[in-house]
């Protein structure tokens, strides 16, 4: 597609339920990347993906939060037993650039409401 | 690790004025500066950016400066126009491997009539 595409754009769940979040980066991009907006806040990072390897993952929280890329492309950000902590909107960005500062292209974002 | 600080949380101008928003950075070794753009229920877009090789860039009614020794920059838009009205974010990354940005608080900007 032409822009970072993300679903759901809304997840409504109740407190211990588990949320996948999917991430469909622009074509090409090697580099992708996890960050998550609470409300009045700026987009703090979580997780990076550079190809299917996760190349830096200090930002996820605790062992409750997990993301895959298995084919390089498609990432899917999972969390269990979600904690009403949790919500917040989930940002998917890719880039072009490997290893070197390059622009990020975010997506919409996933915003995550835990009951 | 980063830590970036950004002021003002808020700040209103009249349409033509000019809008200054200022953010302080903690590691010396970052060397990648941008500037996202935020709307109402919208994804961050890129604005503008500097690295750390250059003091200052413009682009049209936006410029960027950068003060390392200070370890400070800052945004400038001029002649604002009511579709400048946002929240704005700036970023701080050591690039290397990934782009791993640090973002501050965010400046509500609003520009009236």
């Amino acid at each position: 597609g032409a822009g970072v595409s993300q679903t759901p754009s809304n997840k409504v769940t109740e407190k211990g339920k588990y949320v996948e979040l999917r991430c469909d980066p622009i074509s090409g991009h090697t580099a992708l990347y996890w960050y998550r907006q609470s409300l009045g806040q700026g987009p703090e990072f979580l997780i990076y993906f550079q190809g299917t390897g996760a190349a830096d993952d200090s930002g996820l929280p605790n062992d409750r939060f997990f993301a895959v890329r298995p084919e390089g492309s498609v990432s899917t950000l999972k969390i269990q037993r979600t904690e009403r902590g949790d919500s917040a909107v989930y940002l998917c960005a890719s880039s072009s650039t490997q290893g070197a500062t390059g622009e990020l292209f975010f997506g919409e974002g996933s915003r995550l409401t835990v009951l | 690790g980063e830590n970036v600080e950004q002021h003002p949380s808020t700040l209103s101008v009249q349409e033509g004025d000019s809008a200054v928003i200022k953010c302080t950075y903690s590691d010396s070794a970052s060397n990648y500066f941008p500037w996202y753009k935020q709307e109402l229920g919208k994804r961050p877009q890129l604005i503008i950016d500097i690295r750390s090789n250059v003091g200052e860039k413009k682009d049209q009614r936006i410029a960027v400066t950068l003060n390392k020794t200070a370890k400070h920059f800052s945004l400038h838009i001029t002649e604002t126009q009511p579709e400048d009205s946002a929240v704005y974010f700036c970023a701080a990354s050591m690039g290397g491997g990934g782009n791993k940005l640090t973002f501050g608080t965010g400046t509500q900007l609003k520009v009236e009539l």
